[in-house]
């Protein structure tokens, strides 16, 4: 089973500028989440979409937004770049709705905002 | 609120040697728990979790964890540490909200293992 896909692995974008970051999850997965890793803050839960709906939310300006597709492929917008949003961008997809679910990690895009 | 705190950003250990990861957890219901492992370069990869069926967890590359209640803990252990152990891990709880579940992860531990 192929794993998770993230596309693209790495980016470089100046302040101001937008960036779209895809995902591709592990067939059959129907939860998609998205996460913002920092050396300061840890991993950051941004949202959740099961099923084409946008089911969590973490505590992130509107900037961040996101979206699922009818394939379950995910992608997630940043606008407005600013320094701090330089991270690594990770997504988690799971077969969803249930606590004790697995998830399962692509290997991150790594933004960086100049 | 659920939350998860990890003591110890840094841990070091001699090859051979016991690897304790501590982990302890606030909750007000059964929670289940998660322990990951992240190599550089690289996304999480799930060790174990305990999901309220034996309190002894057994997951992969010998690693280890006790669900202890009493002491709200969750701690990782692996007898003897391997080179291939140096990593950052995380624990994390799994938790309901609006009618699903969402992870709150800890700010995880780095783990060097000395020679």
């Amino acid at each position: 089973k192929a794993g998770v896909t993230q596309t693209p692995r790495y980016l470089i974008k100046t302040r101001g500028q937008q960036v779209t970051l895809s995902c591709s999850p592990i067939s059959g997965h129907r939860s998609v989440s998205w996460y913002q890793q920092t050396p300061g803050q840890g991993l950051q839960f941004l949202f959740e979409y099961f099923s084409e709906t946008q089911r969590n939310k973490g505590n992130f300006p509107g900037r961040f937004s996101g979206r699922q597709f009818s394939n379950s492929r995910s992608e997630m917008n940043v606008s407005t770049l600013e320094l701090g949003d330089s991270a690594l961008y990770l997504c988690a997809t799971g077969a969803g709705g249930l606590g004790t679910d697995t998830q399962y990690f692509g290997p991150g895009t790594r933004l960086t905002v100049l | 609120a659920q939350s998860v705190t990890q003591l110890g950003s840094h841990v070091s250990v001699s090859e051979g040697a016991l690897v304790l990861l501590r982990c302890n957890y606030s909750s007000s219901v059964p929670p289940y728990l998660f322990w990951y492992v992240q190599y550089p370069n690289q996304g999480l990869q799930l060790l174990l979790k305990y999901t309220s069926a034996a309190t002894l967890v057994k997951g992969i590359n010998g690693f280890e964890a006790e669900f202890k209640k009493s002491e709200t803990s969750f701690h990782l252990t692996k007898p003897s540490a391997h080179m291939s152990d140096a990593a950052e891990y995380f624990c994390a709880v799994s938790v309901a909200t609006s009618g699903t579940y969402k992870y709150i992860f800890g700010t995880g531990t780095r783990l060097k293992v000395l020679a």
